[in-house]
């Protein structure tokens, strides 16, 4: 079983959808979680950083994060094309040692059509 | 905003030749990171350094080699290229935080074809 896990779509919806997606994870000390966005050909960009349980918002982003079922969340409300790109999560323990390197799911590919 | 620069968005080498790709970061970032991205494959992380002079392995080293001679710069080197390493290759950095995470910035990677 990998630590994390993530569907790698693609995921297709119409604009305006809201649009979630998901990642699962086994390592129970991950308590600092990340959305990234990666459009093609291009690096992937911090959307969303969170520390624990619980939900953090940012214009129509949504991040949530449930430590009890190890299941880590990213919403997007009123999708649009420009939406359409790689989702990836990661996470980390934190501390030394290196567990502060984050594991990251395979990323997620979702296209919004107009 | 964060800035990670790697120096060349598309390199194309040959096999057997010493390859250096080049990242650069503006904001005083304490730790810096180099992965390869592959389809179906997602990031692995190559090498990683926490301070200037030091580095690490990561999870695929074999066949690359690392400096960090200055704090901003972070190079990786490709000893004797092989097709099996063309790849997307993406830089990162990130603050060394107190006991904590702090999140990575990448650049916007360096797409490397061996022929």
């Amino acid at each position: 079983q990998k630590e994390v896990e993530q569907d790698p779509g693609p995921l297709s919806v119409p604009e305006g959808a809201i649009v979630s997606l998901n990642c699962t994870y086994s390592n129970s000390a991950f308590q600092y979680f990340m959305w990234y966005r990666q459009y093609s050909r291009k690096g992937p960009e911090l959307l969303m950083y969170t520390y624990s349980s619980g939900n953090k918002e940012d214009g129509r982003f949504t991040a949530q994060v449930d430590k009890s079922s190890k299941y880590i969340s990213l919403f997007i409300r009123d999708s649009q094309p420009s939406d359409s790109a790689t989702y990836l999560c990661a996470m980390s323990a934190g501390g030394a040692g290196g567990s502060y390197i984050p594991t990251f799911g395979r990323g997620t590919s979702l296209i919004v059509h107009p | 905003d964060v800035k990670v620069t790697q120096s060349s968005r598309y390199l194309v080498k040959r096999t057997g030749e010493k390859v250096f790709l080049e990242c650069v970061q503006d904001m005083d970032h304490e730790n810096m990171f180099w992965y390869r991205q592959d389809p179906g494959l997602g990031l692995r992380l190559i090498y990683f350094s926490y301070d200037v002079k030091m580095k690490e392995k990561g999870d695929i080293p074999e066949g690359y080699s690392v400096s960090r001679e200055k704090k901003e710069r972070f190079s990786l080197i490709l000893e004797s290229a092989s097709t099996n390493q063309t790849s997307m290759y993406l830089c990162a950095s990130s603050f060394l935080g107190q006991g904590g995470s702090q999140p990575q910035h990448f650049g916007d990677g360096t797409r490397l074809s061996i022929l």
